[in-house]
Protein backbone atom coordinates (compact mmCIF):
# COMPACT_ATOMS: atom_id res chain seq x y z
CA UNK A 1 0.00 0.00 0.00
CA UNK A 2 1.27 3.65 -1.02
CA UNK A 3 2.59 5.61 1.40
CA UNK A 4 3.38 9.23 1.60
CA UNK A 5 5.61 11.29 4.17
CA UNK A 6 6.17 15.06 4.50
CA UNK A 7 9.46 16.08 5.85
CA UNK A 8 11.45 19.92 6.84
CA UNK A 9 12.31 22.36 8.99
CA UNK A 10 8.87 23.61 10.77
CA UNK A 11 10.06 26.83 11.20
CA UNK A 12 11.23 29.12 8.72
CA UNK A 13 12.21 32.72 8.62
CA UNK A 14 10.24 35.68 6.71
CA UNK A 15 11.87 36.12 3.14
CA UNK A 16 13.26 32.78 3.48
CA UNK A 17 12.83 29.43 1.59
CA UNK A 18 10.74 27.17 2.59
CA UNK A 19 11.65 23.57 1.86
CA UNK A 20 10.06 20.39 1.86
CA UNK A 21 10.45 16.72 0.85
CA UNK A 22 7.63 13.59 -0.16
CA UNK A 23 8.82 10.70 0.39
CA UNK A 24 7.07 7.60 -1.65
CA UNK A 25 6.76 4.05 -0.21
CA UNK A 26 5.26 0.86 -1.52
CA UNK A 27 5.09 2.58 -4.80
CA UNK A 28 7.31 4.51 -7.71
CA UNK A 29 7.11 8.20 -8.28
CA UNK A 30 8.36 6.92 -11.99
CA UNK A 31 4.76 5.23 -12.60
CA UNK A 32 3.19 7.05 -15.58
CA UNK A 33 -0.51 6.51 -14.03
CA UNK A 34 0.03 9.02 -11.64
CA UNK A 35 0.67 12.91 -10.61
CA UNK A 36 2.17 14.28 -7.50
CA UNK A 37 0.75 17.08 -5.59
CA UNK A 38 1.11 19.86 -2.92
CA UNK A 39 -1.77 21.15 -0.89
CA UNK A 40 -1.60 23.19 2.07
CA UNK A 41 -4.27 24.42 4.61
CA UNK A 42 -3.44 27.40 7.10
CA UNK A 43 -4.78 27.28 10.80
CA UNK A 44 -8.59 27.38 10.63
CA UNK A 45 -8.87 27.50 6.75
CA UNK A 46 -9.45 25.59 3.84
CA UNK A 47 -7.38 23.23 1.57
CA UNK A 48 -5.37 25.79 -1.08
CA UNK A 49 -3.65 23.63 -3.98
CA UNK A 50 0.57 24.81 -4.55
CA UNK A 51 0.72 22.53 -7.35
CA UNK A 52 1.66 19.27 -8.79
CA UNK A 53 4.71 17.31 -11.28
CA UNK A 54 4.54 14.40 -13.48
CA UNK A 55 7.59 11.93 -13.19
CA UNK A 56 8.34 13.66 -16.64
CA UNK A 57 9.29 16.74 -14.45
CA UNK A 58 5.91 18.75 -16.30
CA UNK A 59 4.42 20.93 -13.80
CA UNK A 60 1.47 23.05 -13.00
CA UNK A 61 1.06 25.52 -10.29
CA UNK A 62 -1.17 27.96 -8.54
CA UNK A 63 -1.49 30.79 -10.81
CA UNK A 64 -1.18 32.88 -6.94
CA UNK A 65 2.11 31.29 -5.98
CA UNK A 66 3.58 30.50 -9.24
CA UNK A 67 6.33 32.92 -9.10
CA UNK A 68 7.19 31.83 -5.37
CA UNK A 69 6.72 27.63 -5.77
CA UNK A 70 9.25 25.13 -7.66
CA UNK A 71 8.04 21.30 -7.64
CA UNK A 72 10.53 19.01 -8.37
CA UNK A 73 10.96 15.03 -8.23
CA UNK A 74 14.35 12.73 -7.85
CA UNK A 75 13.16 9.22 -9.08
CA UNK A 76 16.42 8.05 -7.62
CA UNK A 77 15.43 8.69 -4.00
CA UNK A 78 11.52 7.91 -4.81
CA UNK A 79 10.70 11.84 -3.65
CA UNK A 80 9.17 14.67 -4.22
CA UNK A 81 9.88 18.27 -3.52
CA UNK A 82 7.96 21.61 -2.90
CA UNK A 83 10.37 24.90 -2.66
CA UNK A 84 8.44 27.47 -1.72
CA UNK A 85 10.64 31.08 -1.59
CA UNK A 86 10.29 34.54 0.00
CA UNK A 87 8.03 32.86 2.78
CA UNK A 88 5.66 35.23 4.75
CA UNK A 89 3.50 34.65 7.73
CA UNK A 90 0.49 34.22 5.23
CA UNK A 91 2.53 30.92 4.27
CA UNK A 92 2.09 29.28 7.59
CA UNK A 93 -0.37 26.34 7.27
CA UNK A 94 0.17 22.71 7.65
CA UNK A 95 1.65 21.03 4.35
CA UNK A 96 0.24 17.66 2.56
CA UNK A 97 1.91 15.96 -0.46
CA UNK A 98 -0.47 13.44 -2.39
CA UNK A 99 -0.68 11.08 -4.68
CA UNK A 100 -3.29 12.15 -7.94
CA UNK A 101 -4.34 9.60 -10.52
CA UNK A 102 -3.64 10.89 -13.93
CA UNK A 103 -5.76 9.71 -17.41
CA UNK A 104 -3.68 11.19 -20.29
CA UNK A 105 -2.70 14.96 -19.63
CA UNK A 106 -5.67 15.29 -17.34
CA UNK A 107 -5.10 15.16 -13.28
CA UNK A 108 -7.45 13.62 -11.70
CA UNK A 109 -8.75 13.10 -8.02
CA UNK A 110 -6.27 12.64 -5.34
CA UNK A 111 -6.25 9.58 -3.77
CA UNK A 112 -3.13 8.94 -1.29
CA UNK A 113 -2.36 11.92 1.22
CA UNK A 114 0.50 12.29 3.93
CA UNK A 115 -0.30 13.17 7.23
CA UNK A 116 0.69 16.61 6.49
CA UNK A 117 3.65 18.77 8.38
CA UNK A 118 3.30 22.46 9.95
CA UNK A 119 5.37 25.12 9.14
CA UNK A 120 5.45 28.00 11.48
CA UNK A 121 6.72 31.06 8.98
CA UNK A 122 8.07 33.19 12.30
CA UNK A 123 11.34 35.30 13.10
CA UNK B 1 -10.02 32.09 -12.21
CA UNK B 2 -12.63 29.33 -11.73
CA UNK B 3 -14.27 29.21 -8.62
CA UNK B 4 -16.57 26.33 -6.22
CA UNK B 5 -18.80 27.48 -3.73
CA UNK B 6 -19.86 25.25 -0.83
CA UNK B 7 -22.36 26.24 2.08
CA UNK B 8 -20.13 27.00 5.22
CA UNK B 9 -22.30 24.80 7.32
CA UNK B 10 -24.52 21.46 7.13
CA UNK B 11 -26.74 20.23 9.87
CA UNK B 12 -28.32 16.91 10.13
CA UNK B 13 -30.10 14.28 12.66
CA UNK B 14 -28.36 10.95 12.95
CA UNK B 15 -30.07 8.70 10.11
CA UNK B 16 -31.00 11.39 7.69
CA UNK B 17 -30.13 12.36 4.71
CA UNK B 18 -27.29 14.87 4.58
CA UNK B 19 -27.24 16.92 1.10
CA UNK B 20 -23.98 19.20 0.64
CA UNK B 21 -23.65 21.38 -2.80
CA UNK B 22 -21.08 22.59 -5.00
CA UNK B 23 -21.37 25.41 -7.20
CA UNK B 24 -19.24 26.06 -10.16
CA UNK B 25 -19.59 27.75 -13.65
CA UNK B 26 -20.45 24.03 -16.15
CA UNK B 27 -19.39 22.17 -13.59
CA UNK B 28 -21.58 19.50 -14.84
CA UNK B 29 -18.95 19.58 -17.81
CA UNK B 30 -16.01 18.44 -15.70
CA UNK B 31 -14.91 15.95 -12.91
CA UNK B 32 -15.71 16.44 -9.42
CA UNK B 33 -14.55 14.71 -6.21
CA UNK B 34 -15.06 15.22 -2.73
CA UNK B 35 -12.87 14.68 0.33
CA UNK B 36 -13.83 14.39 3.97
CA UNK B 37 -11.66 16.21 6.69
CA UNK B 38 -11.59 15.25 10.41
CA UNK B 39 -9.89 17.23 13.12
CA UNK B 40 -6.30 16.84 13.15
CA UNK B 41 -6.69 14.18 9.98
CA UNK B 42 -5.26 14.54 6.46
CA UNK B 43 -8.55 14.19 3.89
CA UNK B 44 -9.73 11.19 2.59
CA UNK B 45 -11.29 10.68 -0.79
CA UNK B 46 -14.82 9.82 -0.39
CA UNK B 47 -16.25 10.32 -4.47
CA UNK B 48 -14.23 10.40 -7.27
CA UNK B 49 -14.93 11.39 -10.84
CA UNK B 50 -18.80 12.48 -9.64
CA UNK B 51 -20.01 9.40 -8.29
CA UNK B 52 -17.74 6.75 -7.68
CA UNK B 53 -17.22 5.68 -4.12
CA UNK B 54 -13.03 4.01 -3.34
CA UNK B 55 -13.02 0.83 -1.71
CA UNK B 56 -12.91 1.07 1.93
CA UNK B 57 -15.86 3.98 1.59
CA UNK B 58 -18.78 3.38 3.20
CA UNK B 59 -22.22 2.91 0.30
CA UNK B 60 -24.34 6.01 2.11
CA UNK B 61 -22.37 8.26 0.76
CA UNK B 62 -23.05 9.35 -3.41
CA UNK B 63 -22.26 11.59 -5.21
CA UNK B 64 -24.00 13.50 -8.58
CA UNK B 65 -23.09 15.88 -10.69
CA UNK B 66 -24.89 18.18 -13.18
CA UNK B 67 -25.41 21.35 -14.52
CA UNK B 68 -23.46 24.29 -12.84
CA UNK B 69 -24.00 22.24 -9.45
CA UNK B 70 -21.99 18.77 -8.03
CA UNK B 71 -24.22 17.23 -5.02
CA UNK B 72 -22.21 15.15 -1.91
CA UNK B 73 -25.42 12.82 -0.28
CA UNK B 74 -24.77 10.72 3.17
CA UNK B 75 -27.81 8.47 3.48
CA UNK B 76 -28.20 7.47 6.96
CA UNK B 77 -25.87 9.82 8.15
CA UNK B 78 -23.89 9.05 11.05
CA UNK B 79 -22.40 10.70 14.06
CA UNK B 80 -18.84 9.36 12.67
CA UNK B 81 -20.06 11.48 9.73
CA UNK B 82 -19.14 14.58 11.25
CA UNK B 83 -16.31 16.17 9.34
CA UNK B 84 -15.38 19.29 7.20
CA UNK B 85 -16.15 18.10 3.38
CA UNK B 86 -14.34 19.47 0.19
CA UNK B 87 -15.26 19.36 -3.94
CA UNK B 88 -12.39 19.76 -6.19
CA UNK B 89 -12.49 20.08 -9.79
CA UNK B 90 -9.85 21.13 -12.63
CA UNK B 91 -10.16 24.19 -14.35
CA UNK B 92 -9.59 24.66 -17.92
CA UNK B 93 -5.77 25.21 -17.82
CA UNK B 94 -5.45 21.32 -15.37
CA UNK B 95 -5.27 23.40 -12.60
CA UNK B 96 -7.10 22.18 -8.98
CA UNK B 97 -9.31 24.11 -7.79
CA UNK B 98 -10.61 23.21 -3.96
CA UNK B 99 -14.14 24.69 -2.84
CA UNK B 100 -14.30 26.34 0.78
CA UNK B 101 -15.64 23.47 2.36
CA UNK B 102 -18.33 22.69 4.18
CA UNK B 103 -18.49 21.61 7.71
CA UNK B 104 -20.79 18.55 8.59
CA UNK B 105 -22.65 18.50 11.78
CA UNK B 106 -24.67 15.75 13.35
CA UNK B 107 -26.96 16.84 15.85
Amino acid sequence: QVQLQESGPGLVKPSETLSLTCTVSGGSVSSGSYYWSWIRQPPGKGLEWIGYIYYSGSTNYNPSLKSRVTISVDTSKNQFSLKLSSVTAADTAVYYCARGRRFGELPYYMDVWGKGTTVTVSS
Amino acid sequence: SYELTQPPSVSVSPGQTASITCSGDKLGDKYACWYQQKPGQSPVLVIYQDSKRPSGIPERFSGSNSGNTATLTISGTQAMDEADYYCQAWDSRLQKVFGGGTKLTVL
